[in-house]
């Protein structure tokens, strides 16, 4: 089971957008509207910001939009703020041997 | 408020068991809407699907893993357990415990991690 590739790094300025992509395959993303994200800022746990392709937990900034077309996944954060930087990993549904796969995660810097 | 918290030695002998436990307070542990899964972030790497448990037993693992991994789940203490046999360096990590939810496969609360060091 491969994890999901996401880049290693994306960069942007304040009050801008960014996306943030997750390809996997026809086997996980692509099969599934089942693609969560999560942001981890340093030295603390994962917390989820997107679940089933575009849906926000409660508590979650509308500023955090998810989309997928075909096996791949997309993050957008927009209006960036300093709190924002932060890793982001996607993760999705894989089947019912595994469950679930992760992305290799991305790192978001807000220059 | 639902809080997961590991537990578990912090340092294990390279080719020994590693065996870490997750309690679960504050919500529903016995309910068919969750699974309780493990996962693990090596030093500055990424994230790590290890495997989950539902609360019936079933088991699911990560391939890469599956010959390493039991995960084992006890209702009535509200605890769901992760033991990794056959060690090695490559195995040092913050481990995670963490619910899943059924409807989406979203892990929506998170333990706040134990690093396990593998070093004789």
């Amino acid at each position: 089971q491969s994890a999901l590739t996401q880049p290693a790094s994306v960069s942007e300025s304040p009050g801008q957008s960014i996306t943030i992509s997750c390809t996997g395959t026809s086997s996980d993303v692509g099969s599934y509207d089942l693609v969560s994200w999560y942001q981890q800022h340093p030295g603390k746990a994962p917390k989820l910001v997107i679940y089933e392709v575009t849906k926000r937990p409660s508590g979650i900034s509308n500023r955090f939009s998810g989309s997928k077309s075909g096996n791949a996944a997309s993050l957008t954060i927009s209006g960036l703020q300093a709190e924002d930087e932060a890793d982001y990993y996607c993760c999705s549904y894989a089947g019912t041997s595994t469950l679930v796969v992760f992305g290799g995660g991305t790192k978001l810097t807000v220059l | 408020q639902l809080q997961l918290q590991e537990s578990g030695p912090g340092l294990v002998t390279p080719s020994e068991t590693l065996s870490l436990t997750c309690t679960v307070s504050g919500g529903s542990f016995s309910s068919s809407a969750y699974y309780w899964g493990w996962i693990r972030q090596p030093p500055g790497k990424g994230l790590e699907w290890i495997g989950s448990i539902y609360y019936s037993g079933t088991t699911y693992y990560n391939p890469s893993l599956k010959s390493r991994v039991t995960i084992s789940i006890d209702t009535s203490k509200n605890q769901f357990s992760l033991n990794l046999s056959t060690v090695t360096a490559a195995d040092t990590a913050v481990y995670y415990c963490a619910r899943v939810r059924v409807r989406y496969y979203g892990l929506d609360y998170w333990g706040q991690g134990t690093l396990v060091t593998v070093s004789s």
